[in-house]
């Protein structure tokens, strides 16, 4: 299976900075995600970031607090934007497994975000 | 829409217990199904998954799930457990999107 890795892989952020995270792959893939995991919580799907084209959102996110870049197949950002205490989080980059995989996901280390 | 129910956020159980793991899930389609392990300060592993060629599924590390249609369940098993199991469990379902809805997780206490 694909090698993923996320940087950083955590960080401590004042109130209403951004901070950028990165996901890159060892070999093209077609489908990546983006999901927050607050503390305690179970995840939740952001967006699906599309290679070359805007990123679909999920009900309850929008494209100005977690802007999404998927420049190629290998690459992927997530910028959490003016950020707030609850923004503290694992974010996680979810990999597709393509054609006949049944749509099973496979995920990066996470980064771990306290805002303070 | 799909969702799924993890019965009891918490479970310990002695080491060589039994342990399950409980799962429930509404879709309005055949599901595809999967169990993810989160170790601490780590991202989520596959454990196994349910893609309809068999209702009784092997996974890593000695787990296996069985998928009962009757009782739209997928709850998880393993005969006998040891310290290292000691995890964050998460179900999650799929039905023919590419998303994935996840379970709110059932963290496993093992004991010794």
């Amino acid at each position: 299976s694909a090698v993923i890795s996320q940087k950083p892989s955590r960080d401590i952020c004042q109130r209403g900075t951004s901070l950028t995270i990165q996901c890159q792959v060892d070999s093209q893939v077609t489908m990546m995600f983006w999901y927050r995991q607050q503390p305690g919580q179970s995840l939740t799907l952001i967006a699906t970031a599309n290679q070359g084209s805007e990123a679909t959102y999920e009900s309850g996110f929008v494209i100005d607090k977690f802007p999404i870049s998927r420049p190629n197949l290998t690459f992927s950002t997530l910028t959490v934007s003016n950020m707030s205490p609850e923004d503290s989080s694992i974010y996680l980059c979810g990999l597709g497994g393509g054609p006949g995989s049944y749509n099973e996901q496979f995920f990066g280390p996470g980064t771990r975000l306290t805002v303070l | 829409a799909q969702s799924v129910t993890q019965l009891g956020s918490h479970v310990s159980v002695s080491e060589g217990a039994l342990v399950l793991l409980r799962c429930n899930y509404s879709s309005s389609v055949p599901p595809y199904l999967f169990w993810y392990v989160q170790y601490p300060n780590q991202g989520l592993q596959l454990l196994l998954k349910y893609t309809s060629a068999a209702t009784l599924v092997k996974g890593i590390n000695g787990f296996e799930a069985e998928f009962k249609k009757s009782e739209t369940s997928f709850h998880l098993t393993k005969p006998s457990a040891h310290m290292s199991d000691a995890a964050e469990y998460f179900c999650a379902v799929s039905d023919n999107t590419d998303k994935l809805i996840f379970g709110t997780g059932t963290r496993l206490q093992v004991f010794p």
